[in-house]
């Protein structure tokens, strides 16, 4: 089973409108991460927000914010007010716990987000 | 504080060369990732040093290494290159290897195989 689900390959928004990006995962351990990269085209990969596992509200940075269902095992990354600068690709990505394995981020395979006029 | 740098930006090498990254992480941080990113295989987790030991593989052939230094800059070796290792190679700087913490991703090294 895929460890991170992100089913939308593409979407598009309008300026200024609000958009959600979907993203489910799947673990077993009680202790993860959960993490929202952008990427735009020149291929940096740009940290915006982070859920812990333990944590009881949902993250928000500015003008992101991650809806996390914990018992869905979805945790989807909202944009308000999106901008013509936020087109570019979203990665959802995660980190276990478990030893040995907490160093790594597992990613989803992303969704191309195109901000439209 | 800086971000994370990567050297160089790119390269172009030929089939059976060898390639050497190299990755400063962010000023304090001790783990340094490497990932590979494909279109045919996303992102890919090679591998995780942290004040210079190897923490932590995925699973790539032997001919992928790394190493640590004591100032916590890494660098990556591809040895006998293949057409199949053209990729976007990305340094991620941690300033510990624990579930919760954040990884902050260089600008990448974009490595093309002719």
């Amino acid at each position: 089973a895929q460890k991170i689900t992100q089913t939308q390959p593409g979407m598009f928004v309008q300026e200024k409108e609000a958009v959600t990006l979907d993203c489910t995962y799947d673990t077993s351990d009680p202790s993860y991460g959960l993490f929202w990269y952008k990427q735009p085209s020149s291929g940096e990969m740009i940290f915006l927000i982070y859920q812990g596992s333990y944590d009881q509200q949902n993250a928000t940075e500015g003008r992101y914010s991650l809806n996390f269902q914990k018992a869905r095992k979805s945790a989807n990354l909202v944009i308000s007010a999106s901008q013509l600068g936020d087109s570019a690709m979203y990665f959802c990505a995660m980190r276990e716990g478990r030893d040995g394995t907490a160093s790594k981020l597992t990613f989803g395979t992303g969704t191309r987000l195109q901000v439209t006029l | 504080k800086a971000g994370v740098t990567q050297t160089p930006r790119y390269l172009i090498k030929t089939r059976g060369q060898q390639v050497t990254l190299s990755c400063s992480p962010i000023s304090g941080h001790r783990s340094v990732s490497w990932y590979q990113q494909t279109p045919g295989q996303g992102l890919q987790f090679l591998f995780e040093y942290f004040s210079e030991t190897q923490r932590n593989k995925g699973n790539f052939p032997g001919r992928f290494s790394g190493r640590q230094f004591s100032n916590s800059r890494s660098e990556m070796n591809v040895s006998t290159l293949e057409l199949g290792d053209s990729a976007l190679y990305l340094c991620a700087s941690s300033a510990g290897s624990q579930w919760s913490n954040e990884q902050f991703f260089g600008p990448g090294t974009r490595l093309t195989v002719l």
